[in-house]
């Protein structure tokens, strides 16, 4: 069984750049989620995609998009770079239900200067 | 909204100490309970889950009661090993089954 993975594991971009991320989700999970990690802090939800659409967003501005592909595998793009956008950008893969626990990578430590 | 509140940290305990890392949330309805750890460098892992009132997780020697007339999920260890040395994070899913998490609480088990 193949797990989430992401990449690029580190980035460095300049403030008012553009930058995607990428993930693989575990395999048989539909279900793909994108969280921010600032330092020391627990990770906010970013958005969750099903079936290529995006069904549920966090309170993060439109310059958070994001895809999710045939094959579930997942893009989180961030345009217009901010300073406190720097953070470890996680993915987690899931099935659809209530019950069913968040798998995630080992995220990609983004940092904006 | 819903939310998660936990215990400040760094928690740091002895090895062979018992552990308990407070956990309560505020939610609408009844959401799922989870426990997750961060070992450095790392995503997160799941280290376990309660989906009702009463539910028992346990995994690895840690466990967690889902008590709904509290809103808690406290997290318990009886012997801690420096191996366990992380940052554990509480967590519920609510109906749009979208994750909230706790702040994580740091703990450092010295030899």
């Amino acid at each position: 069984e193949t797990g989430v993975t992401q990449s690029p594991t580190h980035l460095i971009k300049t403030r008012g750049q553009q930058v995607t991320l990428r993930c693989s989700s575990q395999s048989g999970h539909n279900t793909v989620s994108w969280y921010q990690q600032a330092l020391g802090q627990g990770p906010q939800f970013i958005f969750q995609y099903y079936r290529e659409e995006e069904n549920g967003r966090g309170n993060f501005p439109p310059r958070f998009s994001g895809l999710q592909f045939p094959n579930y595998s997942s893009e989180l793009n961030v345009n217009a770079l901010e300073l406190d956008d720097s953070a470890l950008y996680l993915c987690a893969s899931s099935l659809a239900g209530s019950n069913s626990p968040l798998h995630f990578g080992n995220g990609t430590r983004l940092t904006v200067t | 909204g819903d939310s998660v509140t936990q215990m400040e940290g760094p928690v740091t305990l002895s090895e062979e100490a018992f552990l308990t890392i407070n956990c309560t949330y505020t939610a609408t309805g009844y959401p799922s309970l989870f426990w997750y750890v961060q070992y450095p460098g790392e995503g997160l892992q799941l280290l376990l889950k309660a989906t009702k009132a009463d539910d028992k997780g346990s995994n690895k020697g840690f466990e967690a009661t889902y008590r709904k007339e509290t809103t808690s999920f406290h997290l318990e260890k009886g012997s801690v090993q420096v191996s366990d040395s992380a940052v554990y994070f509480c967590a519920l899913r609510d109906y749009g089954q979208n994750f909230v998490f706790g702040p994580g609480t740091r703990l450092s088990v010295l030899p």
